[in-house]
């Protein structure tokens, strides 16, 4: 049981370039979210997705788009990278209990920067 | 979401035992308090969660006094890999894709 998994780890963009943020989750959990994360900051929430075909946007969510590909894969695309994209990306999937509170599970991370 | 204040920061030494206060005044009536700690270069992990009085786990205890307008995180006997950010969480998170609010969190720094 891998839980959440994050390719790649790090990555260096020119500004312009573009690139997808692969997550995948081994879980079956249903719903799947993209946060930020910039130096000394907590997380922002990017997307969220509740279930497999949905997306819906968090706080943060100009300058990038995502997919559910299926229920494991929750994939973060920046079509047009920018220096203030410059972040550690984090996903998480959300472990739902019946009438009880949830919890996330985080993967690992991909530092990203920006030149 | 109910927004909640911490420390900023917090110094102990190996062995002792921390707590750490939140505060959360707005808390409405079907927000939970969950509290995550993250090390340096990884993923926020749970470490644990309540809604009133005190829950202990493995790891910590979370004290939730009657008016839930603040809750105490306490970590027994810390020791270095204690050394993390440790973040306050309140709301309503019992619905379908509940979403999460991070503040900047308490930065423990933990020495011998």
């Amino acid at each position: 049981n891998a839980g959440v998994t994050q390719t790649p780890k790090f990555q260096v963009l020119k500004t312009g370039q573009s690139m997808t943020l692969q997550c995948a989750q081994d879980m079956n959990h249903n719903s799947m979210y993209w946060y930020r994360q910039d130096p000394g900051m907590g997380l922002r929430l990017i997307y969220y997705s509740a279930s497999e075909g949905t997306t819906d946007k968090g706080e943060v969510p100009n300058g990038y788009n995502v997919s559910r590909l299926n229920k494991r894969e929750f994939s973060l695309r920046l079509e047009s990278a920018a220096p203030s994209q410059t972040s550690v990306y984090f996903c998480a999937s959300n472990k739902e209990l019946a009438g009880g509170p949830d919890t996330q599970y985080f993967g690992p991370g991909t530092r990203l920067t920006v030149l | 979401l109910a927004k909640t204040t911490q420390p900023i920061s917090m110094d102990s030494y190996e062995g002792q035992e921390v707590n750490i206060t939140c505060s959360h005044n707005n808390i409405a009536t079907n927000d939970y308090i969950t509290w995550y700690q993250q090390f340096p270069s990884q993923g926020p992990r749970f470490i644990i969660q309540g809604y009133k009085t005190k829950v202990t786990n493995e790891v910590a205890s979370l004290f939730i006094p009657a008016d839930r307008k603040s809750s105490t995180l306490s970590l027994p006997r810390v020791s270095l890999s204690d050394t993390a950010v440790y973040y306050c969480l309140v709301g309503d998170n019992t619905g379908t894709a509940s979403k999460l609010t991070f503040g900047t969190g308490t930065r423990l720094q933990v020495t011998l």
